[in-house]
């Protein structure tokens, strides 16, 4: 299947500081991605999808002014945490649809990024 | 969106076969079912996905009746790497939309 990278797996960060996380494609095109963020034994929640050479757009109760998301290529996205403090600790997961006709809407996952603000 | 509604929870042994069923009773017409598989801090992995009928692949197999109400996903003779959570989602095909995931079903699997 198609290969999502997702960097850095792990990060841990003071309170205040901002974080960059970076997905990735690697060998394929992806218009569009999707953010999620999960927490310890909960399910995923979409945080916002990012699209290509646009604006993303947030899911309700998301703050964008605090999780800024740039998909300035077809084959990577990146979302920053900014003044991140300890409740912003989670693990954050990018995914990624392949567009190829064969693959019918399979969304492939990153490895996820386990931020820890101290 | 389709909502799906899995058990929470299973507990099966090692060589068993596992059958996870998940509801969507309001699947649109254009939605595939896919299944997903997620160990601890990791990133969902892909299983399996269907329309309608059967689908096999090496890992696993995906039952969906004429209806398409329910699938189940069916693990054949189970091993302890097989503990993990089993997510189904249900989304059209143009891939434009986010996947919605559900509270998952949690495998453990036993010696």
């Amino acid at each position: 299947g198609a290969v999502v990278s997702q960097h850095p797996s792990w990060v841990i960060c003071k309170s205040g500081t901002s974080v960059k996380i970076e997905c990735r494609s690697l060998d394929f095109q992806a218009t569009t991605m999707f953010w999620y963020r999960q927490f310890p034994k909960q399910s995923l929640m979409l945080m916002a999808t990012s699209n290509e050479g646009s604006k993303a757009t947030y899911e309700q109760g998301v703050e964008k002014d605090k999780f800024l998301i740039n998909h300035a290529s077809l084959t990577l996205s990146t979302l920053t945490v900014t003044s991140a403090h300890p409740e912003d600790s989670s693990f954050y997961i990018c995914s990624a649809r392949d567009p190829g006709e064969h693959s019918k809407n399979i969304q492939y996952f990153g490895a996820g990024t386990r931020l820890s603000v101290l | 969106l389709a909502k799906t509604t899995q058990p929470i929870s299973m507990d099966s042994y090692e060589g068993q076969e596992v059958n996870i069923t998940c509801s969507h009773n309001n699947i649109a017409t254009n939605d595939y079912i896919t299944w997903y598989q997620q160990f601890p801090s990791q990133g969902p992995r892909f299983i399996i996905q269907g329309y309608k009928t059967k689908v096999t692949n090496e890992v696993a197999s995906l039952f969906i009746p004429a209806d398409r109400k329910s699938s189940t996903l069916s693990l054949p003779r189970v091993s302890l790497s097989d503990t993990a959570v089993y997510y189904c989602l249900v989304g059209d095909h143009t891939g434009r939309r986010a996947l919605t995931f559900g509270s998952g079903t949690r495998l453990q699997v036993q010696p």
